[in-house]
């Protein structure tokens, strides 16, 4: 069975940084394109970040280009966001998603961490 | 870039009706790269449909999917009390690469 499981969500102040970790099982991790998708409390889905399957490929969105930085280890099975520079609109609720090898759309989520940026 | 646009923001049906979604596209979309999901409080989204019509593992064939060019529609064809949530469509861009989500349509039960 595929199972994502993020961790690292929590309270930080505006301006401070968190990094957030994605562990995948029950596929080859490796053999899969990965990604961040974000839900601010009450509205809809933002794509954040995308890595090919052995990181020299990488997207981000515009609202947190410079800011994020999105890597994986395929030893682990994990996936990261590391977030810097944070603030009170980066307040969401954090997947990872997995891209399969046929599309570009998200065949399986993780449950979410939740990152609030608050002081 | 590309704006989803869906509508109606909020769906009113019974158990057993028919539903219609909409997902409009401000510039033409392949085919190949629109997807819809479902998403109940406090879940994951699920992914239903990919390449705009095709279901994926496990969906129940009441959930159906069309559209091309600008103009995608997902289908239930007769409401289960558990189909009840946001949908959210989904679309590919390639230059730069990009990820983008309608804003929802809340599927209520009237």
């Amino acid at each position: 069975e595929v199972q994502l499981e993020e961790s690292g969500g929590g309270l930080v102040q505006p301006g401070g940084s968190l990094r957030l970790s994605c562990i995948g099982s029950g596929f080859t991790f490796s053999d899969y394109e990965m990604n961040w998708v974000r839900q601010a409390p009450g509205k809809g889905l933002e794509w954040v970040s995308f890595i090919t399957t052995s990181g020299p490929t990488i997207s981000y969105a515009d609202s947190v280009r410079g800011r994020f930085t999105i890597s994986r280890d395929n030893a682990r099975n994990s996936l990261y966001l590391q977030m810097n520079s944070l603030r009170a609109e980066d307040t969401a609720v954090y997947y990872c998603a997995r891209e399969p090898h046929s599309g570009v759309y998200f065949d399986y989520w993780g449950q979410g961490a939740l990152v609030t940026v608050s002081s | 870039e590309i704006v989803l646009a869906q509508s109606p923001g909020t769906l009113s049906l019974s158990p057993g009706e028919r539903a219609t979604l909409s997902c409009r596209a401000s510039q033409s979309v392949s085919s190949t790269y629109l997807a819809w999901y479902q998403q109940k409080p406090g879940q994951a989204p699920r992914l239903l449909i990919y390449g705009t019509s095709t279901r994926a593992t496990g969906i129940p064939d009441r959930f159906s999917g069309s559209g091309s060019g600008t103009d995608f529609t997902l289908t239930i064809s007769r409401l289960e009390p558990e189909d009840f949530a946001v949908y959210y469509c989904q679309q590919f861009g390639t230059s730069p690469r990009v990820y983008t989500f309608g804003q929802g349509t809340k599927l209520e039960i009237k």
